[in-house]
């Protein structure tokens, strides 16, 4: 049973458009979110998060919402550059992690197209 | 570079042989986590160390799986009796306490001929 789901395997965006990446979650007593990028071979590289008592986080190019009625996040990015071109993974957690490390979607691969 | 370092980046091994994999941790972060990643999948969580305490361990695959953290430093990865199924990407994070992002390392690339 999945808890992180990222719905979209990939994605294909013009450079310099918007890129949004979309992932649901189902465990109510999730209270930390991250997005990670993950090039080929080798680890995933921490981009964004956002704690439960907001509803959007801001950092550069990269905008994290949160909707927790609706137990959905997404990434924006703006804008999309050619060094984007990654898998994105969504990661989410009980209290950051602790015992319970954190939990992953299956991951979006972003493709900026020029 | 201060980052999470592991150690080896890749490992090719035979079946039935045990193997052992290094993770340092960024110095000053108390909590060091191991996964795995597949492919075509989100990295799976395995165990967690909050210092030298390994307080979660039931994650680990199966008994041939352990996991040390000696000192509260460095950890060590140790897989028995490898089997094929346990080719893989290997992955340690570390974080300081509370909610706050895991960092993680390059990882290890296990395959078991």
């Amino acid at each position: 049973d999945q808890q992180v789901k990222q719905n979209s395997p990939s994605l294909s965006v013009q450079e310099g458009r918007i890129s949004i990446l979309n992932c649901d979650y189902t465990n109510s007593m999730f209270d930390y979110f991250l997005w990670y990028k993950k090039y080929p071979a080798e680890g995933p590289t921490f981009l964004i998060s956002i704690s439960s008592i907001k509803d959007k986080n801001e950092d550069g190019r990269f905008t994290v919402f949160l909707n927790k009625s609706a137990k959905h996040l997404s990434l924006h990015i703006v804008p999309s550059q050619p060094g984007d071109s990654a898998v994105y993974f969504c990661a989410a957690s009980v209290g950051g992690g602790g015992a319970d490390g954190l939990t992953f979607g299956k991951g979006t691969h972003l493709i900026i197209q020029p | 570079d201060t980052g999470v370092s592991q150690d080896p980046r890749h490992k090719i091994t035979k079946r039935g042989q045990n193997v052992t994999f290094r993770c340092d941790p960024i110095s000053e972060h108390n909590r060091l986590y191991w996964y795995r990643q597949t492919l075509g999948q989100g990295p799976e969580f395995l165990t967690y160390f909050q210092n030298e305490a390994q307080l979660e361990k039931s994650r680990l695959l199966s008994d041939r799986f352990s996991a040390e953290r000696p000192k509260g430093s460095f950890s060590t990865l140790e897989i028995q009796r490898t089997e094929q199924g346990d080719s893989a990407m290997y992955l340690c994070a570390s974080s300081p306490t509370g909610k706050a992002p895991q960092f993680f390392g390059p990882g290890t690339r296990l395959t078991v001929l």
